[in-house]
């Protein structure tokens, strides 16, 4: 099985700030791998899709890089609605493995 | 608009059964490869199931040969049978679409989840 190692598992930041989570794939996966954004009490939303492609309606403050094994998302200047917890999803093999999630809390 | 609707979680005990239902919209479901995904308390997101288009199915091994994916195409509905529970696939269960017909598309989206409680 694909290991998704995914850092920091938490992180403290202020509105305005730059926030970069890492994923990092025990195996070359490609670009097969998506964010997800999860806020309390409610479903994951897909922000990031084939490690660089921005879902449709999500804010261009957002963007993720990286191929092979390395992948980021970034976040240029967070906002208050950006609070939540963050995983990485890949979608190269079964069986399908995320990250253990990245929260984003207010410093 | 893509409306995904899970019902049929709740109480069971260990060794009994449930189905879960996902009442899919505003897509061509049998177009769309379908999977289960689920949430324990307090922790992060497990892979559960997926099922193709074309019948194809996985399954995490904590839940083969336990859990069933099926689907009925004309009822736009997606299952999830889950036979022998455990108290460990306590859970919020979420039903997602892949975002191709094979299965080896990514998640794109879910929906809000139904709530799974294996306890004596």
């Amino acid at each position: 099985d694909i290991q998704m190692t995914q850092s920091p598992s938490s992180l403290s930041a202020s509105v305005g700030d730059r926030v970069t989570i890492a994923c990092r794939a025990s195996q070359g996966i490609g670009n097969n791998l998506g964010w997800y954004q999860q806020k309390p009490g409610e479903a994951p939303k897909r922000l990031v899709y084939g490690a660089t492609s921005l879902q449709s309606g999500v804010p261009s403050r957002f963007s993720g890089s990286g191929s092979g094994t390395e992948f980021t998302l970034t976040i240029s200047s967070l906002q208050p609605e950006d609070f939540a917890t963050y995983y990485c999803l890949q979608h190269n093999t079964y069986p399908r493995t995320f990250g253990q999630g990245t929260k984003v809390d207010i410093k | 608009e893509v409306q995904l609707l899970e019902s049929g979680g709740g109480l069971v005990q260990p060794g009994g059964s449930l189905r879960l239902s996902c009442e899919a919209s505003g897509f061509t479901f049998s177009n769309y490869a379908m999977n289960w995904v689920r949430q324990a308390p307090g922790k992060g997101l497990e892979w559960v199931s997926t099922l193709g288009g074309s019948g194809s199915t996985y399954y995490a091994d904590s839940v083969k040969g336990r859990f069933t994916i099926s689907r009925d195409n004309s009822k736009n509905t997606l299952f999830l049978q889950m036979n022998s529970p455990r108290a460990d696939d306590t859970a919020i269960y979420y039903c997602a679409k892949t975002d191709n017909y094979y299965g080896s598309g990514a998640l794109d989206y879910w929906g809000q989840g139904t709530l799974v409680t294996v306890s004596s």
